[in-house]
């Protein structure tokens, strides 16, 4: 049973740069063709897609937030990651990843972790 | 990029059926059969009841089902049931190659 979990602070001052991990368990994070994506969710809002990644390194990113982001992966540790820069209020969400089957459909995803921007 | 247009609200009554639209353009939905269909309850991640427009994943209820014409796509939820009261978001990949969502529809059982 394939398992996400994501992790990082859930509290970030504006300006600043948000840092998540997502690790993967129960499957490997280089299956040739699935793919690697983050999702946030504001309070009481809809799905945003941020991005995506394959474990070859390619990525693609939500054009609204392609200058703040990138999303890495690190097969050692079998989990993939994402940076925000200049993080501001509206910023704030549960951020989820999960597993992109390829066609573009997400069949597992994390719990979600709440990622608050405030001073 | 806009996301997908859904309507705001859709009800109905245990047993009966009701569909949620989902309106995109010649880019995204027009465009590919990559359409799929997200459940979400109350504090709980996102659970995928349909995908590539009407394919159901092991698990999912048959009740469930998805079609496309043009640039929308729709689900049908037959039978509706207390537990089918949810949020649903529709999403398709995109020209861009990137991945766009439905602004979401709350499904209540009356």
């Amino acid at each position: 049973q394939l398992q996400l979990q994501e992790s990082g602070p859930g509290l970030v001052k504006p300006s600043e740069t948000l840092s998540l991990s997502c690790t993967v368990s129960g499957g490997s994070i280089s299956t040739p063709k699935k793919y690697w994506g983050w999702i946030r969710q504001p309070p009481g809002k809809g799905l945003e897609w941020i991005g995506t990644i394959h474990y070859t390194g390619d990525t693609y990113y939500n054009p609204s937030l392609k200058s703040r982001i990138t999303i890495s992966i690190d097969m050692s540790q079998n989990q993939f990651s994402l940076k925000m820069t200049s993080l501001t209020a509206a910023d704030t969400a549960v951020y989820y990843c999960a597993k992109d089957e390829g066609t573009s459909w997400y069949h597992d995803w994390g719990q979600g972790t709440l990622v608050t921007v405030s001073s | 990029q806009s996301a997908l247009t859904q309507p705001a609200s859709v009800s109905g009554s245990p047993g009966q059926s009701i569909t949620i639209s989902c309106t995109g353009g010649s880019s995204d939905i027009g465009a590919y059969n990559n359409v799929a269909w997200y459940q979400q309850h109350p504090g709980k991640a996102p659970r995928v009841v349909i995908h590539d427009v009407s394919l159901r994943p092991s698990g999912v209820s048959d009740r469930f089902s998805g079609s496309k014409s043009g640039n929308t796509a729709s689900l049908t939820i037959s039978g509706l049931q207390a537990e089918d009261e949810a949020d649903y978001y529709c999403s398709s990949f995109t020209r861009s190659t990137t991945h766009v969502f439905g602004s979401g529809t709350k499904v209540t059982v009356l």
